[in-house]
């Protein structure tokens, strides 16, 4: 079965960190880009970061950039979101995504999610 | 940046067509896909480059994109259609989403 499994999430304090993973099974890692997006309670989906196949191509939304790193390792089928010095405004569910490019760059493949709490 | 603008909700009776919009400048020069979230789940892709359907997606579910608004249209309504919708586009390397708009079969 192809699925992607988010795990890592839990209650953190601001200022602190968090690492985030997401585990790939059924399908060829290695050829697909992943992408992490957020959504705190009752508000919309939020995109956070992208990486590419080899890593070549990092990208992050503004309102995490210099603060979470993303990486991945392929011998292992996971990518890792480094969040550091985190918020209030950070908390949510977490959603991993493949990205089909055959289709457009859609992304055909989420995870159900890991729920970060930022709070003291 | 780049804006995708979604009306918070839409209704209709079981049967009717549902219209949902997003509207962004020049949205037609840009690949649209659309997202079925349903209560507590993860998002499901439901039409991607404006109008091309994923396996397993109803036929009742089409889409279009023209000039500043992008439309995903849902035929005969269900009530599993009831949902939260949102489109997305690439721009100037993000990936932006749509508020979403909430579906409300009744």
């Amino acid at each position: 079965e192809v699925q992607l499994v988010e795990s890592g999430g839990g209650l953190v304090k601001p200022g602190g960190s968090l690492r985030l993973s997401c585990t790939a099974s059924g399908f060829t890692f290695t050829r697909h880009t992943i992408n992490w997006v957020r959504q705190a309670p009752g508000t919309g989906l939020e995109w956070v970061s992208s990486i590419s196949s080899s890593s070549s191509y990092i990208f992050y939304a503004d309102s995490v950039k210099g603060r979470f790193t993303v990486s991945r390792d392929n011998a292992k089928n996971s990518v890792i979101l480094q969040m550091s010095t985190v918020r209030a405004e950070d908390s949510g569910v977490y959603y991993c995504a493949r990205v089909n490019s055959a289709w457009y760059d859609a992304f055909d493949i989420w995870g159900q999610g890991t729920v970060v709490t930022v709070s003291s | 940046s780049y804006e995708l603008t979604q009306s918070l909700s839409v209704s209709v009776t079981p049967g009717q067509t549902a219209t949902i919009t997003c509207g962004g400048n020049n949205i037609d020069g840009k690949n649209v896909h659309w997202y079925q979230q349903r209560p507590g789940q993860a998002p499901v892709l439901v039409m991607y480059k404006d109008n091309k359907r994923p396996s397993g997606i109803p036929e009742r579910f089409s889409g279009s994109n023209s000039g500043n608004t992008a439309t995903l249209t849902i035929s005969r309504a269900q009530a599993a259609d009831e949902a939260d919708y949102f489109c997305q586009v690439w721009d100037s390397s993000h990936w932006v989403f749509g508020g979403g708009t909430r579906l409300t079969v009744l």
